[in-house]
């Protein structure tokens, strides 16, 4: 069955980088585009971006350029976040997200993980 | 970028009653329309896609409906696993985004 397993929960200080991690499994990781999302404390969902394992390419959302990277690992499956610079409001539930077509770049998401809390306070 | 609001914030239904939620976007997104059901400490599940297409298991309780502006979620009969919250979430523009929610509680 289709899985995507995430990294465990992270604290960091101000200014700190931080890296998920989300590992798949039960399709072909390559042909996906995966995305990450994050959810702040009692808020809706705030897509970030999306990377294609096929390809490499990376698209983000405008407010978190210069401080996200994404990046996959396919002989691993894995799909990987860095947020750098955290600052308080960074604090939040991170998802990784399939894409619900193979090779499409929809924007729906039809698997998520299990999302991993990251805190960042001083 | 396209805001989502959706009404009413919160819905006190019991269980058999009928659900209405609504998704209103700043500018229209076609077809593209998502819903989303969370319960607590879970993450998203993909419901509804372009705006009436039911996902993989999704039950037939729940239809969707609308285009442009203005959608709807309806949930036929409330089972008691229908309390949650709900997101709806476009894909017609950069970024994607997400509407507040709309918490299903039981009266």
């Amino acid at each position: 069955q289709v899985q995507l397993v995430q990294s465990g929960a992270e604290v960091k200080k101000p200014g700190a980088s931080v890296k998920v991690s989300c590992k798949a499994s039960g399709f072909t990781f390559g042909i996906y585009t995966i995305s990450w999302v994050r959810q702040a404390p009692g808020q809706g969902p705030e897509w970030m971006g999306w990377i294609s394992a096929e390809t490499g390419k990376t698209r983000n959302a405008q407010k978190l350029q210069g401080r996200v990277s994404m990046t996959t690992d396919t002989s691993t499956s894995t799909a990987y976040l860095e947020l750098r610079s955290l600052r308080s409001d960074d604090t939040a539930v991170y998802y990784c997200a399939r894409d619900r077509v193979a090779g499409g770049t929809t924007g729906d998401f039809d698997y998520w993980g299990q999302g991993t809390l990251v805190t960042v306070s001083s | 970028e396209i805001v989502l609001t959706q009404s009413p914030a919160t819905l006190s239904l019991s269980p058999g009653e009928s659900a209405t939620l609504s998704c209103r976007a700043s500018q229209s997104v076609s077809s593209y329309l998502a819903w989303y059901q969370q319960r607590p400490g879970q993450a998203p599940r993909l419901l509804i896609y372009d705006a009436s297409k039911r996902a993989t298991g999704t039950p037939p309780r729940f239809s969707g409906s609308g285009s442009g502006t203005d959608f709807t979620l309806t949930i036929s009969s409330l089972e008691p696993e229908d309390f949650a919250v709900y997101y709806c979430q476009q894909r017609s523009d950069w970024p994607r985004t997400f509407g507040p929610g709309t918490k299903v509680d039981v009266k």
